[in-house]
């Protein structure tokens, strides 16, 4: 099954630190979403994007929904020791299809 | 609240036996979803449903089955098929065609065989 494209593949930074990660696909989606996931816990939407070039920010994270429509960023500012997790982007094509797609994931570590 | 349970957390399970995972979400969403995780990968696509009584095979169906008799319901059985079900198991659900709300997920179950 498809996958999208996510990197990097795992971070190790110190608090206080800035973060970035990124998605791409070969194909155009219509709504890119951010997930993170808690270690042993289900994944918790972040952000959620619905049109080329949007920003849009939920805290210290902001996200963007390239312009070709077929990437996506997410930044986190100033970490701190519980953004730890895995980060999954995901992306949807709508129409009959209608399953999200999913990136391979990032783990971030955040040193104290 | 609303929301989607997954139950059991942790499941043991002896080589050879089928055991199933249970899913129920009161979020009134119509299509349920589940998902295989192994450490270190991402989430792989086992089987869907958008509708009641009505499912379609995922990427690694193999091995696994499913039913939808209730919208709220939406039970995975690992049977003896599988030849390695050990893994993270998250269940899933949405509330519109469009999705552009995305998913919601279940806390996960642990399966483990011994």
């Amino acid at each position: 099954g498809q996958q999208l494209n996510q990197s990097p593949q795992s971070m190790f930074i110190q608090e206080g630190e800035d973060v970035s990660m990124n998605c791409t696909s070969s194909s155009i989606f219509n709504t890119w979403l951010w997930y993170k996931q808690d270690p042993g816990e289900g994944p918790v939407l972040l952000i959620a994007l619905y049109k080329a070039g949007e920003l849009t920010s939920n805290g210290r994270l902001t996200a963007q929904f390239g312009i070709t429509r077929k990437d996506s960023f997410l930044n986190i500012s100033a970490s701190i020791p519980s953004d730890v997790g895995i980060y999954f982007c995901a992306g949807l094509y709508g129409g009959a299809t209608n399953k999200l797609i999913f990136g391979t994931g990032t783990l971030l570590a955040v040193q104290p | 609240d609303g929301g989607i349970t997954q139950s059991p957390k942790y499941l043991f399970r002896k080589e050879g036996q089928n055991v199933t995972l249970s899913c129920e979400q009161n979020l009134n969403h119509d299509a349920m979803y589940w998902y295989r995780q192994d450490p270190g990968q991402g989430l792989r696509l086992i089987y869907y449903s958008q509708i009641v009584n009505d499912f379609q095979k995922g990427d690694i169906a193999e091995g696994y089955s499913v039913s939808r008799e209730k919208k709220e319901s939406f039970p995975l059985t690992v049977t003896s098929a599988q030849k390695n079900p050990t893994a993270f198991y998250l269940c899933a659900s949405s509330a519109d065609r469009g999705m552009r709300s995305g998913y919601t997920f279940g806390s996960g179950t642990r399966l483990t065989v011994v």
